[in-house]
Order: structure tokens, then sequence, then C-alpha cells
């Protein structure tokens, strides 16, 4: 059973980088698929804030990109999220997910593992 | 790229059929067959329920139905039950990012 889960500091003060951290267990990230980061402010919607493969090839929300550097490490099979600059507007649950497939510059919206997700709430 | 356009709210009785719309443009919904549905109960996670318009993954109830029509999608649930008051998103491929839908809340009555 595909499982993932997220880790990484809960709050973060403005101005500063959040870093998040995906652990994937009961699959090899080396052996396919794409794997991402969603977000949900709370009590609003989702967001896709990017993904990556294997490879290294990335893939970043334009709205999001100047400030996103998605990376994997395949011999940890896991995968990490920082997004520079944070402001209040960056407070969400979020969630990291496997998609099945990207290209162009997005991917299709076919998630079907998710994290549980995590909470990081932007606040001095 | 602008959210998709779903309503805020959709009710219906236990045993009835509901509908979900989903409107985009042709960049998005129109111009793809890759839109997805997601049920998410309060606190937890997604749940892919449809995808590429209409295939349902594995495990995931026939009375969950999706389809399209120009730049509009439909998810449809037939046989409503009291497990399926939940919110629901859909999504589709665009060529420049994977955008949601605004979300709706399904409330069984």
């Amino acid at each position: 059973q595909v499982q993932l889960q997220e880790s990484g500091p809960g709050l973060v003060k403005p101005s500063e980088t959040l870093s998040l951290t995906c652990a994937v267990s009961g699959y090899s990230i080396s052996s396919g698929y794409y794997w991402g980061w969603i977000r949900q402010p709370p009590g609003k919607g989702l967001e896709w804030i990017g993904s990556i493969y294997h490879s290294g090839s990335t893939y970043y929300n334009p709205s999001l990109k100047s400030r996103v550097t998605i990376s994997v490490d395949t011999s940890k099979n896991q995968f990490s999220l920082k997004l520079s600059s944070v402001t209040a507007a960056d407070t969400a649950v979020y969630y990291c997910a496997r998609l099945r497939y990207c290209s162009g510059g997005s991917c299709y919206p076919d998630t079907d593992y998710w994290g549980q997700g995590t909470l990081v709430t932007v606040s001095s | 790229q602008s959210a998709l356009t779903q309503p805020a709210s959709v009710s219906g009785s236990p045993g009835q059929s509901i509908t979900i719309s989903c409107t985009g443009t042709s960049s998005d919904v129109g111009g793809y067959n890759y839109v997805s549905w997601y049920q998410q109960h309060p606190g937890k996670a997604p749940k892919l329920m449809i995808y590429e318009v209409s295939n349902r993954p594995s495990g995931v109830s026939n009375r969950f139905s999706g389809s399209k029509s120009g730049n509009t999608a439909s998810l449809t649930i037939s046989g409503l039950q009291a497990e399926d008051e939940a919110d629901y998103y859909c999504s589709s491929y665009t060529s420049s990012l994977l955008v949601f839908g605004t979300g709706t809340k399904v409330t069984v009555l």
C-alpha cells in the first residue's frame, strides 16, 4: 500500500522559507509516477503548487514559480518543497501526493495517493 | 488561469440523484479529456472519485459518474447516501498548470 507522510515545521515566520518533506513508503519513487504538492488554505479550495519526476524534471504553478523549489531524493525515497518569502497568504494545509503523468507545463489531475496533510501557519 | 467554477452548494435527500457542474473554458475543461473529481470529508485528504472525465478508480462506487459537454464537466451522484455529504472539487489539465474548481458542499437532507 502506497503511503505518503509530510513532515516539517508547523510555524514559519513571514519572509522566511517554508520547508516540507514527503516520505513515500510502499512504492519506489524511481519506479515512475510523478510526485507533487497541493495546498489548501483554511476553509478554502485546493491549489496545485508543483510536481517532480524522479529524474528531477519539475512542473510549477506559474503563480508560485518564482518562490518554489521541489526536489527529489531517490536514495531516501522522498521529495521536498521549499517556498520562499512566505506571507500570511501561504498559511495552508500542505498535501503531498502522487500524480499519474505530467507533460508540457502541467500535470494530469489524477492524484491517486495523498498524504494526510500538514498545517503550516505563517506568523511572527 | 482562473479556478474552475462550481456551485457553492448542492443538496438532496437520501436516494435522490444530484449533479455538480464544473465550468471552465476551451483552455481547460473544454480542451482536454483530463478532468477529475475529488471528494473531501472534513479534516481529511481529498479522494479521487473520477478521472479522465468519466472513469472510476478501483473501489469507487458506481453511484458516482462523470461526463462533459463543451466547457462544462459534471459529476452525478445517484442513490444519495449520508456518507456522500462532503466537499467535491473538480480539476482539469491545462497547458500551464493543473487547475482546481472552487468546490461544492454536498448536503444530504
